[in-house]
C-alpha cells in the first residue's frame, strides 16, 4: 500500500515563528502536493511539485514556500507564521502523467498559530 | 478553469436509508472525476474514480457514482447507509488540460447518520 506520512499530527506555534511541515511518501511518486483544509472551503492547493527541485504555485501560495530536495520528501515552510495560517494541512502524492492519477493523502497536520 | 460544486453542506440520513450526494463540475475537456471520504481526524481516502467507459462506477464500501455528461454531474450513491459511513465526502475533478495533474476539490458534504 502507498503510504504518505506527515511529521506531526498536531503542532502549536507562535506568531512570527518559522514552521516546517514535512511529508514523506514511499511509492516513488513524481508528484507531491500541499493543501490546506478549512471548514466550508474544502481543500485548497498551496503548492505542488512534479519533480525533485521543481515546484509550482497552487491557488493560495502567499505566505508559504516549499522544498523538494529528494523525490520522496516535500516540505512546506511558513516563513513567519500568522494566526490566519491556523488550519489543517494535508500532503498528497501521485504518479506523473495525466490528470487521471489518484492522489494518496497523508493523515494531516493540524497547525495552531497563537 | 475547472471547478466543483457540492451543493449540500450537511446531510442527515437514517441508518439503512439510501444516500445520494450531489456533485457538479465545470471542466473544458474530458474530466477525470473522483470521490474521496474523510473520517474525523484522518486524511482522505479514495472511494471511486471515473476516467472513461461505463458511466456507472463502483467503489469501495458499497458506494457507486454515475457520470452524466449532459448534466455535468457525478453523484455518489449508496443503497443502504451504515453508521460507520458518517464522515465528510469530497468530490474532485482533474484532467489533462489546464492543470496537468492537479485536482480541484469541492467544499465537501458532511454526512450524519442517525441510528
Amino acid at each position: 500500500d502507498v503510504k504518505v506520512t506527515q511529521s506531526s499530527r498536531y503542532l502549536v506555534k507562535r506568531t512570527g515563528e518559522k514552521v516546517f511541515l514535512e511529508c514523506v511518501q514511499d511509492m516513488d511518486h513524481e508528484n507531491m502536493f500541499w493543501y490546506r483544509q478549512d471548514p466550508g472551503l474544502g481543500l485548497r492547493l498551496i503548492y505542488f511539485s512534479y519533480d525533485v527541485k521543481m515546484k509550482e504555485k497552487g491557488d493560495i501560495p502567499e505566505g508559504y514556500s516549499v522544498s523538494r530536495e529528494k523525490k520522496e520528501r516535500f516540505s512546506l515552510i511558513l516563513e513567519s507564521a500568522s494566526t490566519n495560517q491556523t488550519s489543517m494541512y494535508l500532503c498528497a502524492s501521485s504518479f506523473a502523467a495525466g490528470g487521471n492519477n489518484e492522489q494518496f493523502f497523508g493523515p494531516g497536520t493540524r497547525l495552531t498559530v497563537l | 478553469a475547472q471547478s466543483v460544486t457540492q451543493p449540500d453542506i450537511h446531510i442527515t440520513v437514517s441508518e439503512g436509508a439510501s444516500l445520494e450526494l450531489r456533485c457538479n463540475y465545470s471542466y473544458g475537456a474530458t474530466p477525470y472525476l473522483f470521490w474521496y471520504v474523510q473520517s474525523p481526524g484522518q486524511g482522505l481516502q479514495l472511494l471511486l474514480k471515473y476516467f472513461s467507459g461505463d458511466t456507472l462506477v463502483q467503489g469501495i464500501k458499497g458506494f457507486e457514482a454515475e457520470f452524466k455528461r449532459s448534466q455535468s454531474s457525478f453523484n455518489l450513491r449508496k443503497p443502504s447507509v451504515h453508521w460507520s459511513d458518517a464522515a465528510e465526502y469530497f468530490c474532485a475533478v482533474g484532467g489533462l488540460t489546464g492543470g496537468g495533474n492537479k485536482l480541484t476539490f469541492g467544499t465537501g458534504t458532511q454526512l450524519k447518520v442517525e441510528l
